[in-house]
């Protein structure tokens, strides 16, 4: 079964802290892709990362870190020095490579950072 | 400039009536979607069309019927809409590239509410 879990619903941090969203995915595929997707209070998606199942390299862009780790089948998000223009609903999501593109959002992880 | 854009934004109406939701992408993509989001925010696919075909076609009442005109274009029409049909439609579009699979972006969301 193909399925994304983001166990933590909700985290709340006050500004500057740092905050590891984390994402745990499960398929049997060798070929796949992962995402991650923001959701500010707008309502409109994101996109802010994706990484293939080749990839194991962790990105940094600015404040945002990814940590791919295929041995844990994790792929978790780091902020660095949050802000609250960083609050929003993060979305971890599995891509398929032999289901024509599907995604596999996992629940979300609602961030608020308050200052 | 934008991106997908989708009409309506909000569609307030009544049980058992038929509606259409409009989207339209610039991005010169050849692959169109549409997601359902839920009240807890859960994200699901509906659909999918490459170059005006079906490509997946989850497991979705047959009162909703996709439509692609071009691939520009892809409308979702809902038939005897029901109280549970209420959520936010995401309309994304991607372009695949080769044997690789991009990101995929998202409209601005279509607010349906059965009263």
């Amino acid at each position: 079964a193909q399925k994304v879990t983001q166990a933590q619903t909700e985290i709340s941090v006050v500004e500057k802290e740092d905050v590891t969203l984390d994402c745990v995915y499960e398929t049997r595929d060798t070929t796949y892709y992962l995402f991650w997707y923001k959701q500010p209070p707008s309502g409109e998606l994101v996109f802010l990362i994706r990484r293939n199942s080749f990839d194991e390299q962790n990105e940094i862009s600015g404040r945002y870190s990814w940590n791919f780790q295929k041995s844990t089948s994790s792929f978790n998000f780091t902020i660095t020095a949050s802000q609250v223009v960083d609050s929003a609903v993060y979305f971890c999501a599995l891509l398929l490579y032999n289901q024509g593109g599907k995604l596999i959002f996992g629940q979300g992880t609602e961030l608020s950072v308050k200052p | 400039d934008t991106a997908v854009s989708q009409t309506p934004k909000y569609l307030v109406t009544q049980m058992g009536n038929d509606k259409s939701i409009k989207c339209e992408q610039n991005l010169g993509h050849d692959t169109m979607y549409w997601y359902k989001q839920d009240s807890k925010k859960f994200l699901k696919i509906m659909f999918s069309y490459n170059n005006k075909e079906l490509i997946i076609n989850e497991t979705v009442p047959n009162r909703f019927s996709p439509k692609s005109p071009d691939k520009a274009h892809l409308n979702l029409h809902i038939n005897s809409l029901e109280l549970g049909d209420s959520a936010v439609y995401f309309c994304a579009s991607s372009q695949e590239a080769g044997h690789s699979y991009n990101e995929q972006f998202f409209g601005p969301g279509t607010r349906l509410t059965v009263l």
